[in-house]
Order: structure tokens, then sequence, then C-alpha cells
């Protein structure tokens, strides 16, 4: 069956530094590939999304990639700040219900 | 409503009593999902429903789990005799339609449920 596999965290980085959150998938078919993020306090939100191969998506300075060769959708952000510490959550999609890895919580500190 | 809504938000029950958790999804959308957050753990998939066809319940942890959906809108997620290992943030999300390509599902903010 599909599954995603993020790496564990807790994540903690100094503000300013360059962020990568590993993300695999296995799944049948072309599912679509998702990032998820849950501020403190707060419900989940889509961060960002890709449908097909090599496809990037972006949003708020966060960047993935579509890598079906790889089965890889890797997070990545340049700088980042104290207001991104939050739980990511890399999930797919396809013909079932979102299936999502098991999160992994980033502190940014000043 | 603008977003999917929830309720109760914070739930404290005794072992063994029943508790119904509520869901109101996005108006228009046809695809409904409930998803349990232990502490420590991922997302689990529960049950979920499109539009009039049968729900797909292969989530659900026992048969002391069930939900419904009247009318194509409101959810209700139903767990009977309460365990503690029942405590966990319960969220409902909904999309337009499940298996479209890129189709976004949005979440509420969850139903916080401590089995005491």
């Amino acid at each position: 069956g599909n599954s995603v596999t993020q790496m564990e965290g807790p994540v903690t980085l100094s503000e300013e530094a360059f962020l990568t959150i590993n993300c695999t998938y296995t799944a049948t078919g072309y599912p679509s590939l998702f990032w998820y993020v849950q501020y403190p306090g707060e419900g989940l939100q889509l961060l960002l999304k890709a449908t097909k191969a090599d496809d990037k998506g972006s949003n708020k300075g966060f960047e993935a990639t579509y890598r079906k060769e790889t089965t890889s959708f890797h997070l990545e952000k340049g700088s980042v700040q104290v207001s991104d510490s939050a739980v990511y959550f890399c999930a797919l999609s396809g013909n079932t219900p979102l299936v999502f890895g098991k999160g992994t919580r980033l502190s940014v500190i000043a | 409503g603008a977003g999917v809504s929830q309720s109760p938000s914070n739930k404290v029950t005794e072992k063994g009593k029943d508790v119904e958790l509520r869901c109101d999804p996005i108006s228009g959308h046809t695809a409904l999902y409930w998803y349990r957050q232990s502490l420590g753990q991922g997302l689990e998939f529960l049950i979920y429903f499109q539009g009039n066809s049968a729900p797909d319940k292969s989530g659900l942890p026992s048969d002391r789990f069930s939900a419904e959906r009247t009318g194509g809108s409101v959810s209700t997620l139903t767990i009977q005799r309460t365990q503690q290992e029942d405590s966990a943030v319960y969220l409902c999300a909904s999309s337009t339609r499940q298996g479209a390509s890129g189709n976004t599902i949005y979440f509420g903010e969850g139903s916080w449920l401590t089995v005491v």
C-alpha cells in the first residue's frame, strides 16, 4: 500500500540556517504529494503541493520537488525564521485518502 | 462557514463512557475525512465519506468507533466505551472530491479527547 517516510525530529536550527526535511514515498500509480504544517496551537495547513513528476511546489520560501526517480519530495528552505517553528508532515494522495508521514518537529532559535 | 468546524474543541470523559465528536465541513465539499493524531504519532486515517457512496471504514481501529454523515454534510464520530488509549486529537477534513489530481484537503482544528 501507499506509505510515506520522513526524517524523524526534532530538528533544531539557528535562525537563517538552511533547512532540509527528507521525505520518501511508496505508492502505486501517480500520486500527488503534499507538505502540511502544524503551528503550535493551530490546525493542519497545506504548505505546498506537487501533482506530477518534476513539479516544484513552493510557498513562504519553502520548496519541494517531486522526484519520481528517487520517490522523494524533500522540503527545503534557504533561511529559516523563528516563526517557522512547527511540525511538518509529508503526505501523498492518489486513489486513497491522504497518507501522512509521522511528522518532523522543527524548532528555530534566535 | 469559511472552514471546517469541529466541536467540542476539548472533551474530557471517563473511561467507559461514550463520546460524540461533530464535524461541519466546508460548504460544497463532497468528501469528508476523519483522522486521529496521538501524542508523538503521525496522523492515522480513520474513515472517509464521498458523496452518497458507502464510506471507507478501513481505518477504524475497533468496532467501538463509528461515524455517520447526515445529508451529505455534517458528520459525527462516535466512540463507545472509551478507553484511555483513545485519548488523542481527532481531526476532521473535507475536500471537493477524493482522488482528483492535487486535490487539497482542508482540516479543522480538531477535537482534543482525554479519557480519564
